[in-house]
């Protein structure tokens, strides 16, 4: 069964709007999450490592005030995607590591779509 | 930093051919690998994981090897079908560290 949610699985926008995605570790709890965005036939690249309880780590190049993360509980991570805007639209990933394994599970994705 | 390379970046192959699919890396300094297959508009499913100190991991018609030292990576399928049609992405993991590395994907098309 699914080990990561994701909620929602797709969403549509206006550009200068915010839009929350969440994502939920359903088999174990999780002091760390990991944010990936994906645009068309590339790879995932990594936005940040959210931690729980604390603040998340950002990649080089990812605007923090642009995409909130929050991590308040060890089952769910939020990403917000304040004032979004048509560039901002990609598919994003959530993750969350095995602590035993060190196996990634990840979540379905979210569609974002800004017009 | 580490780097992964996955060839060939696209293949088609007729239904019930054996493939392999290729995977390298910069970095030997690994923790693990993994190995995932991704379907067109869906989140990733772990198809394998090969821990720094395995050779080998096989799940069903998969099998995946890992020559750390040489910095190579191979998954084979066996007797392919077309539900096998899907991009296959490698990650790494670094020692010591948190995030994956992943590969840019090798796109699988089995034609029945």
């Amino acid at each position: 069964g699914a080990v990561v949610s994701q909620h929602p699985s797709r969403v549509i926008c206006k550009s200068g709007t915010s839009v929350k995605i969440e994502c939920r570790s359903l088999d174990f709890q999780a002091t760390t999450m990991f944010w990936y965005r994906q645009f068309p036939k590339q790879s995932l690249m990594l936005m940040a490592t959210s931690n729980e309880g604390s603040k998340a780590t950002y990649e080089q190049g990812v605007e923090k005030d642009k995409f909130l993360i929050n991590h308040a509980s060890l089952t769910l991570s939020t990403l917000t995607v304040t004032s979004a805007h048509p560039e901002d639209s990609s598919f994003y990933i959530c993750s969350t590591t095995s602590a035993f394994t060190y196996e990634q599970y990840f979540g379905p994705g979210t569609r974002l779509t800004v017009t | 930093k580490q780097e992964v390379t996955q060839i060939p970046a696209a293949l088609s192959v007729p239904e019930g051919e054996n493939l392999v699919l290729n995977c390298s890396f910069t970095d030997s300094a690994i923790y693990n690998l993994q190995w995932f297959r991704q379907d067109p508009g869906k989140g990733l499913t772990s198809l394998l994981l090969i821990q720094s100190s395995q050779r080998e991991q096989t799940s069903g018609r998969l099998n995946a090897s890992l020559d750390k030292s040489s910095g190579r990576s191979t998954l084979y399928i066996a007797a392919s079908q077309p539900g096998d049609s899907a991009t296959y992405l490698c990650a790494v993991r670094q020692t010591g560290a948190n995030n994956l590395f992943f590969g840019t994907g090798t796109r699988l098309t089995v034609i029945p």
